[in-house]
């Protein structure tokens, strides 16, 4: 069973307030990892696939590195805005029989206060 | 389509009556994935169509739950006999291959009474 995990479960910040998330996943038969954000009442929307150790992803204030050895992933928000609130959500696809389906971590719920 | 469509938005149903929800996802994304959130819980994966291969049915919590599709369209999860504990938020999602990012549906609530 491939478990994620993501820390922390909720967290509130300033406006303008830089913060960060992790996400760990079972290191071995890795193939991709992803980071979706989910705004209240709209659809999970991705931000980033990450697939080689050592990785670095971003778009605009947000980035996300990657370690495939130790099995983790941070998530970085640069300047926070109230739009940035949202639950952040990892998944991982491991190699094998489990193509192509992600196994979702539990989400990190992030509200920025203005 | 633009995105991928889901139906319907909100269902409420008494406990013990079947139901049908629909997913018609983007055109050419030959995977497609269904998930539900439950309250407080994180999403949970249902059942995944990969082209014509047979379906990775091992997240069906019972056998309550199937689901179809046709081709590379439309797929249909259908639950009978509903219980309490199926009422969540089920999102469908669709994608071209392995590992591309996935684009969900805006999900069906469904509220079991």
């Amino acid at each position: 069973i491939l478990n994620v995990e993501q820390s922390p479960q909720s967290l509130h910040v300033q406006e303008g307030d830089s913060t960060n998330f992790t996400c760990s996943f079972p290191s071995s038969n890795f193939y991709a990892l992803h980071w979706y954000r989910w705004e209240t009442a709209k659809s999970p929307e991705a931000l980033f696939v990450m697939t080689l150790n050592g990785d670095e992803k971003k778009k605009g204030r947000i980035s996300a590195t990657l370690n495939t050895k130790e099995g983790y992933s941070y998530l970085y928000i640069k300047g926070s805005q109230p739009e940035d609130s949202a639950t952040y959500l990892c998944a991982s696809i491991a190699g094998g029989t489990s193509y192509g389906k992600l196994t979702f971590g539990q989400g990190t719920i992030l509200t920025v206060h203005p | 389509g633009a995105g991928v469509s889901q139906s319907p938005s909100n269902k409420v149903t008494e406990k013990g009556k079947d139901v049908e929800l629909r997913c018609d996802p983007i055109s050419g994304h030959t995977a497609l994935y269904w998930y539900r959130q439950r309250l407080g819980q994180g999403l949970e994966f249902l059942i995944y169509f990969q082209g014509n291969s047979a379906p990775d049915k091992s997240g069906l919590p019972s056998d309550r739950f199937s689901a179809e599709r046709t081709g590379e369209s439309v797929s249909t999860l259908t639950i009978q006999r509903t219980q309490q504990e199926d009422s969540a938020v089920y999102l469908c999602a669709s994608s071209t291959q392995r590992g591309t990012p996935y684009t969900f549906g805006s999900g069906t609530r469904l509220t079991v009474v």
